[in-house]
């Protein structure tokens, strides 16, 4: 069965600094893999998405995620963190023909 | 456009009472699933639907927990005689057919006192 492991459970960054979000995932077959965000009191918001192609692939706000098929990775990164990036991510995998499974997510701190 | 819109955004209720939550996806969208957040974990799934194809409903956690939905709209979550385990955000979310994104709505904070 799919898995997907998010280690760190909270992280804090200072604003400026560099943040990289880790996440490992459990698939028999090609993933397809998602990083989501959610705001406090808010839904989801899809951040950027691996199919096939390029292992780089850029994403909204400034994120980029590289998938590392020898290391079941697929780690979210960002240069530079501003404070409105405080907030819970959540790495995914598409299970089957639709349903995502998701890791436990990752709260991101950012301190002035 | 509109996007997902889930209501009521929270409910609270008395344990053994029967609640019934709501999603109205995105026009179009023919795919709908049903997530639970429990706190402190990540989106369990629950159940999806596809056009008028039968429903997916393997993550469904007992038998008290059904959902409906009519068409290609909106889309019912109901919980019988709720539990204190059953306190979660439930998030719903829809996508268009054959595409693997799908957009989520706010959730519905339910408290089971």
């Amino acid at each position: 069965a799919q898995s997907v492991t998010q280690p760190d459970i909270h992280i804090t960054v200072s604003e400026g600094a560099s943040l990289e979000l880790r996440c490992n995932y459990s698939y028999g077959a090609t993933p397809y893999l998602f990083w989501y965000v959610q705001s406090p009191g808010q839904g989801l918001q899809l951040l950027l998405k691996y199919f096939s192609g390029d292992t780089l692939v850029q994403g909204i706000k400034g994120f980029e995620a590289e998938f590392k098929r020898s290391q079941s990775s697929f780690n979210l990164r960002k240069p530079s963190v501003h404070w409105s990036d405080a907030a819970e991510y959540f790495c995914a995998v598409l299970a089957g023909y639709s349903t995502l499974t998701f890791g436990k997510g990752t709260m991101l701190l950012v301190s002035p | 456009g509109a996007g997902v819109s889930q209501s009521p955004s929270n409910k609270v209720t008395e344990k053994g009472k029967d609640v019934e939550l709501r999603c109205d996806p995105i026009s179009g969208h023919t795919a709908l699933y049903w997530y639970r957040q429990r706190l402190g974990q990540g989106l369990e799934f629950l159940i999806y639907f596809q056009g008028n194809s039968a429903p997916d409903k393997s993550g469904l956690p007992s038998d008290r927990f059904s959902a409906e939905r009519t068409g290609e709209s909106v889309s019912t979550l109901t919980i019988q005689r709720t539990q204190q385990e059953d306190s979660a955000v439930y998030l719903c979310a829809s996508s268009l057919f054959g595409s693997n994104e799908q957009f989520f709505g706010p959730g519905t904070r339910l408290t089971v006192l």
